[in-house]
């Protein structure tokens, strides 16, 4: 069985701040890691994926995500937010040998504050 | 390309009335999704396909149904409306090659069932 948890329903940060939105994550092999974002009233797009590789993933708008086998952790992390950040944000894992189906976390609001 | 779109972007219905939510994608994506999104709950699968005549149930299959006829259509059906569909509903697609499963979203239907 595969699931992930955003443990944080919201996260607040001051515009110029870094910001770090988690996801932790459960498979019984291998991950696959995804972070998609969306904002208001509009579908899901995607910003990063961990496959295999570096730790460190690079994304889009600025964000990556450090995945921590240790911690099942994979991190949504950028060094300066800014205002135009603020939206849900879902974190998405599946096992690499088992369906080819992701699991999605429930989301983290992230507001950026002027 | 247009990606994937979803018609209609806004629908009320009434309880026990029946409607069909169409999504298309254009980039000859194999696998395709339909999640419902309800605030704080995250995303969650209705009804998945691998291919043209090929459905499976996700998590929540119950009151709903769909078909692929085609590689890009894949209609979600409300046979019988109740009050609890009331959601937003999102179309995804994602081409099953290697390792590039990124998911690609539709802008969303919003349902209101009174």
């Amino acid at each position: 069985a595969q699931s992930v948890a955003q443990p944080e329903d919201q996260v607040n940060v001051a515009e110029g701040n870094p910001l770090t939105v988690k996801c932790t994550y459960s498979v019984s092999g291998n991950p696959y890691l995804f972070w998609y974002v969306q904002y208001p009233n509009r579908g899901l797009q995607f910003l990063l994926k961990y496959i295999t590789g570096d730790n460190l993933v690079k994304g889009s708008y600025g964000f990556e995500a450090e995945f921590n086998k240790s911690q099942t952790s994979f991190h949504l992390k950028k060094p300066s937010a800014l205002v135009s950040d603020s939206a849900l944000y879902f974190c998405a894992v599946r096992d690499y040998r088992g369906s080819y189906i992701p699991t999605f976390g429930r989301g983290t609001s992230l507001i950026v504050h002027p | 390309n247009a990606g994937v779109t979803q018609t209609p972007k806004f629908r009320i219905l009434k309880i026990g009335q029946s409607m069909t939510l169409q999504c298309t994608q254009d980039m000859n994506h194999n696998y395709m999704y339909w999640y419902r999104q309800d605030p704080g709950m995250g995303l969650k699968l209705i009804y998945y396909s691998v291919g043209a005549g090929i459905t499976d149930k996700g998590e929540v299959p119950n009151g709903y149904n769909v078909s692929r006829s085609t590689t890009e259509d894949f209609p979600l059906r409300l046979e019988l409306a109740a009050p609890s569909q009331t959601s937003v509903y999102f179309c995804a697609s994602s081409y099953l090659r290697d390792v590039q499963e990124t998911q690609y979203f539709g802008p969303g239907t919003r349902l209101l069932v009174l």
